[in-house]
């Protein structure tokens, strides 16, 4: 079991520039979830899916897209990205919702130079 | 919406010696309380986690104690080891909410 796996582990983005950030679990987990981590602030939700077919915004969507791709898969898009952007960027995902254990992929350090 | 607080922001004792980390929380409904801990270069893992309808948990070293009335509650881990350096966070959701709120973390550094 590899268990939640994100791509790519490292990238580096000129402002204005997009990209999507990939995430796949195979804990047959419904739900899954974005977050940002950034010195002394702990992690802050983005955007979460409850369920396949669904997502909803978190704490700091703005400036970020997301799709459930299927029950494995979701994604995050950055249209078009700037500086306040640069951050390290965990997908999760859970049995069913935050009352059960959430388990962590490695993260992706995005700079937006 | 649900605000936790975490303190300290850096905590270093010495192997052998307890560490206990706090955090309160604003959400009265709030009624799951978990802890993670990140290492570096790794993503956050659960290490225990406690509900609003108990008041202690306990996992060999590690253990949790909830105080709802005052809305805080805390890591205690006793006997510490070097290998328990890293990154503490505490977090708080309400049940059936998948927007679960995480403290600042608590960067815990054991000298042998």
């Amino acid at each position: 079991n590899a268990g939640v796996t994100q791509t790519p582990k490292f990238q580096v983005l000129k402002t204005g520039q997009s990209m999507t950030l990939q995430c796949a679990q195979d804990m047959n987990h419904n739900s899954m979830y974005w977050y940002r981590q950034d010195p002394g602030m702990g992690l802050r939700l983005i955007y979460y899916s409850a369920s396949e077919g669904t997502t909803d915004k978190g704490e700091v969507p703005n400036g970020y897209n997301v799709s459930r791709l299927n029950k494995r898969e979701f994604s995050l898009r950055l249209e078009s990205a700037a500086p306040s952007q640069t951050s390290v960027y965990f997908c999760a995902s859970s049995w069913e919702g935050y009352n059960t254990e959430a388990f962590f992929g490695q993260g992706t350090r995005l700079t937006v130079v | 919406g649900e605000n936790v607080e975490q303190h300290p922001s850096t905590l270093s004792v010495q192997e052998g010696d307890s560490a206990v980390i706090k955090c309160t929380y604003s959400d009265s409904a709030s009624n799951y309380f978990p802890w993670y801990k990140q290492e570096l270069g790794k993503g956050p893992q659960l290490i225990i986690d406690i509900r609003s309808n108990v008041g202690e948990k306990k996992d060999q070293r590690i253990a949790v104690t909830l105080n709802k009335t005052a809305k805080h509650f805390s890591l205690h881990i006793t006997e510490t080891q070097p290998e328990d350096s890293a990154v503490y966070f505490c977090a708080a959701s309400r049940y059936n909410n998948n927007d679960m709120r995480f403290g600042a973390g608590t960067r815990l550094t054991v000298k042998p």
